[in-house]
């Protein structure tokens, strides 16, 4: 099975400190994302990585940055942590889309997430 | 306009019952979907995905994908109590490699 391991469950942060989020797949996946998820917002794409180095805006970049300087490790970092920061961050990995109908390719698998609270 | 919209609900099935949850989404050429549940506080976890026009079956989850329609569902029978949970309808336009989610619909089953 595929796994994508994020580092910390729970974290909590003072306005203004930078924050590491760290997520590791072990499956050789290429594609990684980063989404946050606030209740009644639903998932919204933060970044996401094609390839090692590479990386594209998601929806809500602001604020965000990432780091892939390795396939299996997407990292997200908060410069500058705001209240409105606060929430679950979750991290996914994929197989690129080949063409095919191949089971189990394509499909996006997400780590356990972290909590995180800036006071 | 959402690309991937559905009823937030909640929705709510006695046990036993068959709970149905319904997903619209923009027609941007060739689709991958995918249902996912989601447990309070957990992070969501893949049920079932579906390619093709008609009903794909995997135990007590039927998926149904309407594309004339920009439709895809997810029924689930005998519903139990451990069904309860929020439910994530996801669309992959193939093209973009990308993940486009609905805001979820709560699902109660009730003993």
């Amino acid at each position: 099975d595929v796994k994508v391991t994020q580092s910390s469950r729970y974290l909590v942060k003072r306005t203004g400190e930078k924050v590491f989020l760290e997520c590791v797949q072990d499956m050789d996946h290429e594609n990684m994302f980063w989404y946050r998820q606030d209740p009644g917002l639903g998932l919204r794409l933060i970044y996401f990585s094609y390839d090692v180095k590479m990386k594209e805006k998601g929806d809500i970049p602001e604020g965000y940055s990432v780091s892939r300087e390795k396939k299996e490790r997407f990292s997200l970092i908060l410069e500058s942590a705001s209240t409105n920061q606060t929430s679950m961050y979750l991290c996914a990995s994929s197989s690129p889309f080949l063409g095919a109908r191949i089971p189990g390719a394509n499909v996006l698998t997400f780590g356990a997430g972290s909590r995180l609270t800036v006071l | 306009q959402k690309e991937v919209e559905q009823n937030s609900g909640p929705l709510s099935v006695p046990e036993g019952a068959i709970a149905s949850l319904n997903c619209t989404y923009s027609d941007r050429g060739s689709q991958s979907f995918f249902w996912y549940r989601q447990y309070s506080g957990k992070s969501p976890e893949l049920i079932m995905s579906i390619y093709s026009n008609g009903d794909k079956e995997d135990g007590r989850f039927t998926a149904q994908l309407n594309k004339a329609s920009q439709y895809v569902s997810l029924l689930i029978r005998d519903s139990q109590p451990s069904d309860s949970a929020t439910y994530l309808c996801a669309v992959n336009w193939e093209t973009g490699n990308q993940f486009y989610f609905g805001t979820g619909t709560s699902l109660t089953v009730i003993p």
